[in-house]
């Protein structure tokens, strides 16, 4: 049960900021969006997530609409080591399980 | 670097070998993960420790064993696996098994067999 959907794939050009998209919209009221990326062949990165207010660090921006029911993650400059797939993720309620789901597939392009 | 590490990072294997696949972790988490990623499908997840108990088995068939000596250390005993079991092996960890725990990754086991 994926609990999220995103657009299976995205371009950016480099050094523009890349909007990744995803809809949650039976999120309930304590549950955290989770994003993770992976790159080909290696293991999932974690990256980001939030609860209801926005969230920055050093790798991305997460910004969850007021209603919860969608998000958005920025990429401010995108590289093209940022090519990776990306994954919205909202755990189950038991046992921490992430669900991965397909992702959208993000390709920076020079 | 996660972390976590994984070997061996590929493996070759007949239907009828037995091999085991390591994960350690260097985090002082509590709680690891066996996934399973088949090429174009969604990483699935096979199992879960806490606290070296496992409390999820996610209906993994039986020619996958897995084993928690300490908080440390996973293993993937495997033993008459089939082709289609030829996939991405990955570990992580999380601080806890329960919510709200991000997990940390390793790069995973390329598993091919023959």
């Amino acid at each position: 049960d994926a609990k999220t959907t995103q657009p299976p794939s995205m371009d950016c050009a480099e050094g523009r900021a890349a909007n990744l998209p995803c809809n949650h919209s039976t999120i309930s009221g304590n549950e955290y969006v989770y994003w993770y990326r992976q790159i080909h062949s290696q293991g999932p990165q974690y990256i980001i997530h939030g609860l209801k207010n926005n969230e920055t660090n050093e790798m991305a921006s997460l910004i969850i609409t007021e209603d919860r029911k969608s998000s958005t993650l920025i990429l401010p400059h995108a590289t093209l080591r940022d090519t990776a797939v990306y994954y919205c993720i909202v755990p189950r309620d038991t046992g921490n399980q992430f669900y991965f789901g397909t992702g959208t597939s993000l390709t920076v392009i020079p | 670097e996660t972390g976590v590490t994984q070997t061996p990072r590929h493996l070759v294997m007949g239907m009828t070998n037995k091999k085991s696949l390591k994960c350690e972790q260097h985090l002082g988490h509590n709680a690891m993960y066996w996934y399973k990623q088949s090429a174009k499908k969604p990483l699935e997840l096979m199992f879960v420790y806490s606290l070296e108990e496992r409390v999820e088995n996610n209906s993994v068939p039986s020619r996958f064993s897995p084993e928690c000596p300490n908080s440390s250390h996973l293993f993937l005993h495997l033993h008459t696996l089939q082709p289609e079991d030829s996939a991405l092996y990955l570990c992580a960890s999380s601080q806890d098994q329960g919510l709200y725990n991000e997990q940390f990754f390793g790069p995973g086991t390329r598993l091919t067999v023959l």
